[in-house]
């Protein structure tokens, strides 16, 4: 089965740190660029950050710049976001989604999403 | 704050044809292909249409997107309940160097 599994979200105290982690089953992991977006309770979609297939590339959204890093692990099939330094408003579900783009399909988009993990910020 | 912008919510009957409007800059969707999204409460998003008008396989041609400059739409016609959802359009932004999503727009039935 393919699929995209987050794990690592909870409470946690303004200032603190987490670290999400997304398994990838069933799909060739290291041939995609991955994604982090999150969506607050009763918002919308968010974009945080990506990373190329082999680490080497990575963007992020202004608001997450310098507290968070998005990192990967291509033998276990897992993508990884470190949060530090957390705010209130950083409480969300965190998503990992696989950007479709590769040679043979040149278009960039989000075509396979996780479940998702909710992170909640508060004292 | 999104720079893409789209209505918070749009309507219509049983049948009805009804258009999601995702207006950006010339950095983001007047430069970029769009994509949309439609995510149901408590679900995943799910991809519905790529490359501004492109439908991935499953999805019916109910669904037709189109682009315009700095202006892109989502059209559902024979609007059914089970169209009831939130739709995103996205965008890449060459200026932020990241991905923006509008702020997504509620379709209810009536």
């Amino acid at each position: 089965e393919v699929e995209l599994v987050e794990s690592g979200g909870g409470l946690v105290q303004p200032g603190g740190s987490l670290r999400l982690s997304c398994a990838a089953t069933g799909l060739n992991f290291q041939n995609y660029w991955m994604h982090w977006v999150r969506q607050a309770p009763g918002q919308g979609l968010v974009w945080v950050a990506r990373l190329s297939p082999y680490g080497t590339d990575f963007n992020y959204a202004d608001f997450v710049r310098g507290r968070f890093t998005i990192s990967r692990d291509n033998v276990k099939n897992t993508l990884y976001l470190e949060m530090n330094s957390l705010r209130a408003e950083d409480t969300a579900v965190y998503y990992c989604a696989r950007d479709s783009q590769t040679s043979q399909f040149p278009f960039s988009t989000f075509d396979m999403w996780g479940r998702g993990t909710m992170v909640t910020v508060s004292s | 704050q999104s720079g893409v912008t789209q209505p918070p919510s749009v309507s219509g009957t049983p049948g009805q044809r009804v258009t999601i409007s995702c207006s950006g800059g010339p950095s983001n969707v007047g430069s970029s292909t769009i994509n949309w999204y439609r995510q149901f409460p408590g679900a995943a998003p799910k991809l519905l249409i790529f490359s501004n008008d492109e439908r991935p396989s499953g999805v019916p041609d109910r669904f037709s997107g189109s682009k315009s400059g700095t202006s892109a739409s989502l059209a559902i016609s024979g609007l059914q309940s089970e169209d009831e959802a939130n739709y995103y359009c996205a965008a890449w932004d060459g200026s932020l160097n990241g991905w923006v999503f509008g702020g997504g727009t509620k379709v209810t039935v009536l």
